[in-house]
């Protein structure tokens, strides 16, 4: 079966740091680009990163550029994201998602995880 | 920066209905555009990518159109599943961005 499974969301201090993870099952995660998507509570969708499938590029939107870093490790098929000095604005679920692109990071999302909600909040 | 707008905000259908949403980019993103749909608590599904093009399991209902700045998702006969939210997603200019949401609600 084709999964996505997030974890590592929590309730963490202004400032603080935290790493999500997604566990990838039922697809060829080595050869697949990978992307972070938020949702603020009652809010839209947001892209936030992506990363090739060799993890040789990355890419931010200029909001957490600086402060995020997404990786990944392909012996484990699991995707990561180190998310440090964290602000209020960034309460949000974030979603991993399998990303279709012939050039990363220009593509469409056709995988996604359940979510995992990440609050900053003092 | 690319500006994506999707209207209307708000849409009342009957079930059987037809529902037609339209996203304008501000700028040209010849047919890098992707629909989904996310229904309260899940994760959002892709309906269609490259303007058209439905993905893997996806209703024949479901139809998208256009190019360059105007494209349309039309719902040829609304179901009970199909009462969500729905977004359009243009992949084409930096950075990748969603529009501000549909949301088709029952009449």
């Amino acid at each position: 079966e084709v999964q996505l499974l997030e974890s590592g969301g929590d309730l963490v201090q202004p400032g603080g740091s935290l790493r999500l993870s997604c566990a990838a099952a039922g697809f060829t995660f080595t050869s697949s680009a990978m992307s972070w998507v938020r949702q603020a509570p009652g809010k839209g969708l947001e892209w936030v990163s992506s990363i090739t499938g060799s993890g040789d590029s990355t890419y931010y939107v200029d909001s957490v550029k600086g402060r995020f870093t997404i990786s990944r490790d392909n012996f484990v098929n699991t995707l990561y994201l180190q998310m440090n000095s964290l602000r209020a604005e960034d309460t949000a679920v974030y979603y991993c998602a399998r990303l279709v692109a012939s050039i990363v990071p220009y593509g469409a999302f056709d995988i996604w995880g359940r979510g995992a909600m990440v609050t900053v909040s003092s | 920066e690319i500006v994506m707008t999707l209207s209307p905000a708000a849409l009342s259908v009957s079930p059987g209905e037809r529902a037609t949403l339209s996203c304008r980019a501000s700028q040209t993103i010849s047919n890098d555009l992707a629909w989904y749909q996310q229904k309260p608590g899940q994760a959002p599904r892709l309906l269609i990518y490259g303007a058209s093009t439905r993905a893997t399991g996806i209703p024949a209902r479901f139809s998208g159109s256009g190019s360059g700045t105007e494209f349309t998702l039309t719902i040829s006969s609304l179901q009970s599943e199909d009462f969500a939210v729905y977004y359009c997603q243009q992949y084409d200019k930096w950075p990748p961005l969603f529009g501000g949401g549909s949301r088709v609600e029952i009449k």
